[in-house]
């Protein structure tokens, strides 16, 4: 299984502010990489997918980065709503695998 | 807008079968795959597994492969998942999600999610 690992596990920041979030997996992912955002009581909603495009309806302040084993989640100018937690996920082989998380608070 | 909606036991007993319904609105379950995932409190999320909407195609995580079966429902747009000897390790809110493979490969809708409960 390829193993997902998530830093940091949790960052306080204030709105306004740029946040970035590392995802590493254990072997090459060739871009198949994917982030959610999930807020509490709530299903995960897909942000970024292939690494870096943007999906339908999500605001330009998210963005992707990363190839091989390492992945980056950027989200420029926080906002009141990005408050959560966010999740990787590798698509590059079975079985598919999530990261840890990171969760976002406010300071 | 693809809808999906989680159904079942919320409690089940130890060494019991888990079973669950997604029921699928707003669009059909023909294409693309259905999955389910599982998230225990306070972790990240586990994929459980998928079948394709023909019903000849299943995937599951090794980690579970022995005790898991998904398969479609006989009534339209509905699929299920079995989880075999549970223990408490198994309790977590378990989503149904569609997974779309074809370029993007991301669980693009999920259901609301519905926690069980394994206890005596």
């Amino acid at each position: 299984d390829i193993q997902m690992t998530q830093s940091p596990s949790s960052v306080s920041a204030s709105v306004g502010d740029r946040v970035t979030i590392t995802c590493r997996a254990s072997q090459g992912l060739s871009s198949w990489l994917a982030w959610y955002q999930q807020k509490p009581g709530k299903a995960p909603k897909v942000l970024i997918y292939i690494a870096s495009s943007l999906q339908s309806g999500v605001p330009s302040r998210f963005s992707g980065s990363g190839s091989g084993t390492d992945y980056t989640l950027t989200i420029n100018s926080l906002q009141p709503e990005d408050f959560a937690t966010y999740y990787c996920q590798q698509a590059n082989s079975f079985p598919l695998t999530f990261g840890g998380g990171t969760k976002v608070e406010i300071k | 807008q693809v809808q999906l909606q989680e159904s079942g036991p919320r409690l089940v007993k130890p060494s019991e079968t888990l079973s669950l319904t997604c029921t699928v609105s707003g669009g059909s379950i023909s294409t693309y795959y259905w999955s389910w995932i599982r998230q225990p409190p306070g972790k990240g999320p586990e994929w459980i597994g998928y079948i394709y909407y023909t019903g000849n195609t299943t995937n599951y995580n090794p980690s579970l492969k022995s005790r898991v079966t998904i398969s479609l429902g006989t009534s339209r747009n509905r699929f299920s998942l079995k989880l075999t000897s549970v223990t408490a390790a198994d309790t977590a809110v378990y989503y149904c999600a569609m997974y779309d493979s074809s370029g993007h490969s991301v669980f693009n809708y999920w259901g609301q999610g519905t926690l069980v409960t394994v206890s005596s």
